[in-house]
Formats: C-alpha cells, structure tokens, sequence
C-alpha cells in the first residue's frame, strides 16, 4: 500500500507564474489535507477537503489559493501569481473516513516550492 | 479554536541519556486525540506516539513515552537512552475526536551530543 505521494518533489517558479502541487492520498483515504510549513515553523493548516468538497478552507489564503479534490485524480493545490512570500514546503496528508480506529494523518514527503 | 503550544524552540541531550519535550494546547472539547511527530531532515513527517484523551494511561512505544495530563491539559514527550537517530524536529499536534484537520505546535529542534 503506497504512502502518499506529492509531486513535484521541488518546484521553481519564477514571480507571477502558477504552481500546481499534486497529492495522491493513501488507498482507502477519502480525507485530504494541505498544509504549509515556512522554514525553522511548524504545519500549518490550509485547507481541508473530502472527494468534490471543501470542508474547511480557513487557513487558506482569500486570494491566489485555491484548492481541489475531484471524484478521480488526486488532489491539486494551486497557487496563482506567485510571490516570494509563497516559498516554503508544502505538505499533504491524508486519513480514512472519521470515526475510524486511526486518527492519525498520514504525510506526504511534501513539495518544496522556491520562488524566484 | 484550539491551540498547541511548544515552549522549547531547542533542547539538547547527549546520547543514551533521557530528555522531555513539552507541549501544551488549549481546547473546550472533552474527547480528542493528541501526537508526537518527528520530522527528520529529510522533511518526512513520522508519527512517533499518538494517545486518545479518553484513556488515563500514558501512552508508550519503546524508548518514547508520554506524561498526559488532562486537567493541566499537557502533553510532554520522554525520549529515553537517546540515539543520535533521534535528532530532528518534534512536533507536538492535536485532533478533534470528531475529525477534520490536525493542529501542530511550532516545533522543537532536538539535538543528541555524541
């Protein structure tokens, strides 16, 4: 059973280009999310989303973010125009459906993004 | 909203001796599950223990340990008989019991002395 899997492992972008980070959750998982670490802080939350839905985006951006997970495929983290600001990894994890016996999230190895 | 605090931007330890991580965090919720995760170099978020807030026992997994306190609403991490394995970040993190997202502490940068 495959881990869940980002990619691009490293993405460079230059000022006002679009990034697309791809996030294919663990078998089984229909619950994914998106978190941004800048360097030397902790995770924090983005967005949260279930297939086709958004539960909760309150730690996503207003303007540029914008986040999907359709019925097939994986889920997408977009972000338009970038900026330098928008440099730091970014992690995906995933966890089955609630109220199951692993509350635990399960982590991608995360995407690096450098703005240049 | 609920918040997890860590205190220790650094700590250090040398090795095989033992050294406690502190976290706290703050919640209205009774039922919720809390976490250690260990973040290597590599980037790679590893779960290292995780403990359900409805058992009173602390939870353990080999060398790793936890000191619950419900009331006091922390959360600390024992590391004993250190490896340098175990130098990386931990990052203490919260879950409500009824699901949706994990919150995590700013982290602590351990470091083991040969």
């Amino acid at each position: 059973n495959a881990g869940v899997m980002q990619n691009p492992r490293h993405l460079v972008r230059r000022r006002g280009q679009e990034a697309r980070l791809r996030c294919s959750p663990m078998k089984g998982h229909s619950h994914v999310y998106w978190y941004r670490q800048l360097p030397e802080e902790g995770l924090k939350f983005m967005v949260y989303l279930q297939k086709e839905n958004i539960i909760d985006e309150s730690g996503m951006p207003k303007e540029r973010f914008s986040a999907e997970f359709p019925k097939e495929g994986p889920s997408i983290l977009r972000i338009q125009q970038v900026v330098r600001g928008d440099s730091a990894a970014y992690f995906c994890a995933s966890s089955p459906t609630a109220g199951t016996l692993v509350p635990e999230a399960f982590f991608g190895q995360g995407t690096r993004l450098t703005v240049v | 909203a609920q918040t997890v605090t860590q205190s220790q931007p650094e700590m250090s330890v040398q090795e095989a001796e033992t050294v406690t991580l502190s976290c706290t965090y703050d919640t209205s919720e009774s039922d919720y599950y809390l976490f250690w995760y260990k973040q290597p170099p590599s980037r790679q978020m590893i779960l290292v223990i995780r403990q359900e807030a409805y058992k009173q026992q602390n939870a353990t997994e080999n060398r790793f340990s936890v000191n619950f306190q419900k009331a006091a609403k922390s959360f600390s991490l024992k590391i004993s008989d250190s490896q340098l394995g175990d130098a990386a970040m931990y990052f203490c993190a919260y879950r409500s019991a009824e699901g949706g997202d994990m919150r995590f502490g700013a982290g602590t940068r351990l470091t083991v002395k040969p």
